[in-house]
């Protein structure tokens, strides 16, 4: 049972455009979620995240919004660049003791930002 | 520059086989963690590691195992009792506070 879902696998944007990638959970204990960016044949690398008393966060060209009623987040990228092109993972942390340092990864959404 | 460093890149294994994977990172972090990623799939857990000489079972265990001597290694033993090895292996390091984990550049076993 998936607990963190990206159900776009792929996207596709012009440059100079705005990028929206979308994720949804379904552990209400989760209070900490993550956005990776991954090129091929590389590790993944920290992005952006958001604590769940938070509601929007940014960071440059980046913005990371949170709706926990819905258990919806975003992550909205403005303008988007060619450089952007990648596959973005989505990752949730929560719950106490040993659990709360593990992440759960949805599957990725390939961004593509055609030039 | 700090970092994770994982070894080898690409890594060749013949059935029946044990396979250790390194991971070594310099950034002082106290907890390591081991996933699994397939081909259009997200990050899997294998085992993590909060502090030297402790480690703990991720959601995918079985077939792997882990040791954690120093605080800057975190060698991943692939068994022969893994039946399906063949993927891109992951290593990753936090601060105990569990801040945001950092990545290496990954290993990509594949069975001969």
């Amino acid at each position: 049972d998936q607990q963190v879902k990206q159900n776009s696998p792929s996207l596709s944007v012009q440059e100079g455009r705005i990028s929206i990638l979308n994720c949804d959970y379904t552990n209400s204990m989760f209070d900490y979620f993550l956005w990776y960016k991954k090129y091929p044949a590389e590790g993944p690398t920290f992005l952006i995240s958001i604590s769940s008393i938070k509601d929007k966060n940014e960071d440059g060209r980046f913005t990371v919004f949170l709706n926990k009623s819905a258990k919806h987040l975003s992550l909205h990228i403005v303008p988007s660049q060619p450089g952007d092109s990648a596959v973005y993972f989505c990752a949730a942390r929560g719950g106490v003791g040993a659990g709360s340092y593990q992440l759960t990864f949805g599957k990725g959404t390939k961004l593509s930002v055609i030039p | 520059d700090g970092g994770i460093t994982q070894s080898p890149k690409y890594l060749f294994r013949k059935e029946g086989q044990n396979v250790t994977l390194s991971c070594e990172q310099n950034l002082n972090h106290d907890a390591m963690y081991w996933y699994r990623q397939d081909p259009g799939q997200g990050l899997r857990l294998i085992y993590y590691s909060q502090i030297v000489n402790d480690f703990q079972k991720g959601d995918i265990a079985e077939g792997y195992s882990v040791s954690r001597e120093k605080k800057e290694s975190f060698p991943l033993t692939v068994t022969s009792a893994q039946k399906n090895p063949t993927a891109f292996y992951l290593c990753a390091s936090s601060i105990f506070t569990g801040e945001p984990q950092h990545f290496g550049d990954g290993t990509r076993l594949s069975i001969l």
